[in-house]
C-alpha cells in the first residue's frame, strides 16, 4: 500500500506570494490533518478534514486555508508569504476519526522557504 | 492550554545504555498518548500508542512506555540503546473522550537522542 505523498517535496517563495501544496492520503483513508513543523515552534496543528468537511482548526492566521475533496485528497494554501511561514508542512492520514487503532499516517512533508 | 512538556531537548548516549525520555502533558481529561520518531532524512513513524487498559505498553524496535495517569505521564524507556535509535523523539497527546471526533495531536518539542558507538 502506497503511504502518504506530498507534492511538492521542496518550494521556494518569495514574501506576499501564495502557495498551494497537495497531500494525497493512504488509500481508503477519509481524515486528513495537516501540521507545521520549525525548529523554534516544533510541530503545530494546522486543521483536519474528513468527508470534505474541516473537522478542527489550530491557531494560525487566516491566511492558512485548506480543504478536501471527494476522493480525500487535500490542499492547503498560504496566502501572502511571510518570512516566518518557512517551515516543514506534515500531511497525515488515518482512516477515521474515531476508535482505538486509529493511527495517523505521516508523509514526507513540503519544505517550504520564503525568501 | 493543553501542552506536552518534553523534559530532555538533547539526549547523548551510549550503545547499550538505558534511555528513559520524559513526557508530561496537561488536560485533565481522558487522553490518547504517542511516541513518535523521526530518524534523520525520514517521516514521523509512530513507536507506540496508548489508548486504554494495560497502562505499560510496547511499541517497535523493543521500545516501551508507561502512562501514569496521576503524574500525567508518558515516558519512554528502551533498556539498551543502539547506534540506529539516533533519532528525534516526539511525545503527543490527542485530547477528547475515547474514540472522540478529532484527531488533533499536540506535540511535544521533541528530544534528539545521539546514540555514540
Amino acid at each position: 500500500k502506497a503511504g502518504v505523498t506530498q507534492t511538492p517535496r521542496y518550494l521556494i517563495k518569495t514574501r506576499g506570494q501564495q502557495v498551494t501544496l497537495s497531500c494525497s492520503p493512504i488509500s481508503g483513508h477519509r481524515s486528513v490533518s495537516w501540521y507545521q513543523q520549525t525548529p523554534g515552534q516544533g510541530l503545530q496543528f494546522l486543521f483536519e478534514y474528513f468527508s470534505e468537511t474541516q473537522r478542527n482548526k489550530g491557531n494560525f492566521p487566516g491566511r492558512f486555508s485548506g480543504r478536501q475533496f471527494s476522493n480525500s485528497r487535500s490542499e492547503m494554501n498560504v496566502s501572502t508569504l511571510e518570512l516566518g511561514d518557512s517551515a516543514l508542512y506534515l500531511c497525515a492520514s488515518s482512516p477515521y476519526t474515531r476508535g482505538r487503532d486509529n493511527e495517523q499516517f505521516f508523509g514526507p512533508g513540503t519544505r517550504l522557504t520564503v525568501l | 492550554a493543553q501542552s506536552v512538556s518534553q523534559h530532555n531537548h538533547h539526549v547523548i548516549l551510549s550503545e547499550a545504555a538505558s534511555l528513559e525520555l520524559g513526557c508530561n502533558y496537561s488536560y485533565g481529561g481522558t487522553v490518547n498518548l504517542f511516541w513518535y520518531v523521526q530518524y534523520p532524512g525520514q517521516h514521523l513513524q509512530l513507536l507506540l500508542k496508548y489508548f486504554s487498559g494495560d497502562p505499560l505498553v510496547k511499541g517497535i524496535k523493543g521500545f516501551e512506555a508507561e502512562f501514569i495517569k496521576s503524574k500525567f505521564s508518558f515516558n519512554l524507556r528502551k533498556p539498551s540503546v543502539q547506534w540506529s535509535d539516533t533519532a528525534e523523539y516526539f511525545c503527543a497527546v490527542k485530547p477528547g473522550i475515547y474514540g472522540g471526533a478529532t484527531n488533533k495531536l499536540i506535540f511535544g518539542t521533541g528530544t534528539l537522542l545521539a546514540v555514540q558507538p
